[in-house]
């Protein structure tokens, strides 16, 4: 069966600091993606990457990074910690099916609840 | 530019009782449109989906959705919900060529009533 990864749960840390949110997943899908869910803001793509080392900006880039040095592996960076930074954190995969132009659902992780103090 | 609308921040159901989520989206050609579930302290699951095809789609937990061009509408419904029916809903609309990257709506909670 389908899975994506989140490496934590649940997340504290401090403003300033410097953190990393890991995701894998074992489908060997080409496309992944990093969302943040706010209430009643629903969910706002951060980055995506559709390759190995690949990376698009998506709606809410500021304050983040992302890396992607291997196929499985979605990282988020968050290169100093600020408090609006609270949030619900989602990692997705898809594949890419080119005869049916992409558009293959989206799988999705548990998600990480990081709180910035 | 696509976009999908929930109109319906909440919805509240007696268990028993049937279920419309609506779901209106703005996109010029066919879409491909998805439905996910999300329950508390999870990621979304995908219910269902529609690419093309009968208009009328059935997805896991008993849920369906129709597609209606004229009213540019899929509405998820569910003829008798199960209080574990509770989560937040999300409906989605991929884009044909060039974009791989759906647009979801805001969600609607939906709140079970013993």
């Amino acid at each position: 069966d389908v899975k994506v990864t989140q490496s934590s749960r649940y997340l504290v840390k401090r403003t300033g600091e410097k953190v990393f949110l890991e995701c894998v997943q074992d489908m060997d899908h080409e496309n992944m993606f990093w969302y943040r869910q706010d209430p009643g803001l629903g969910l706002r793509l951060i980055y995506f990457s559709y390759d190995v080392k690949m990376k698009e900006k998506g709606d809410i880039p500021e304050g983040y990074s992302v890396s992607r040095e291997k196929k499985e592996r979605f990282s988020l960076i968050l290169e100093s910690a600020s408090t609006n930074q609270t949030s619900m954190y989602l990692c997705a995969s898809s594949s890419l099916v080119r005869a049916r132009s992409d558009n293959q659902p989206q799988h999705f992780g548990d998600g990480t609840r990081l709180s910035i103090l | 530019a696509q976009s999908v609308t929930q109109p319906d921040i909440h919805i509240t159901v007696s268990e028993g009782a049937s279920l419309e989520l609506r779901c209106n989206y703005s996109y010029g050609a066919t879409p491909y449109l998805f439905w996910y579930v999300q329950s508390p302290g999870q990621g979304l699951q995908l219910l269902l989906k529609y690419f093309s095809g009968d208009t009328l789609v059935q997805g896991i937990k008993g849920f369906e959705a129709e597609f209606k061009r004229s009213q540019s509408s899929f509405n998820l419904r569910k003829p008798s919900v199960h209080w574990s029916d509770a989560a937040e809903y999300f409906c989605a609309v991929g884009s044909s060529g060039g974009s791989y990257i759906p647009t979801f709506g805001r969600g609607t909670s939906l709140i079970v009533h013993p």
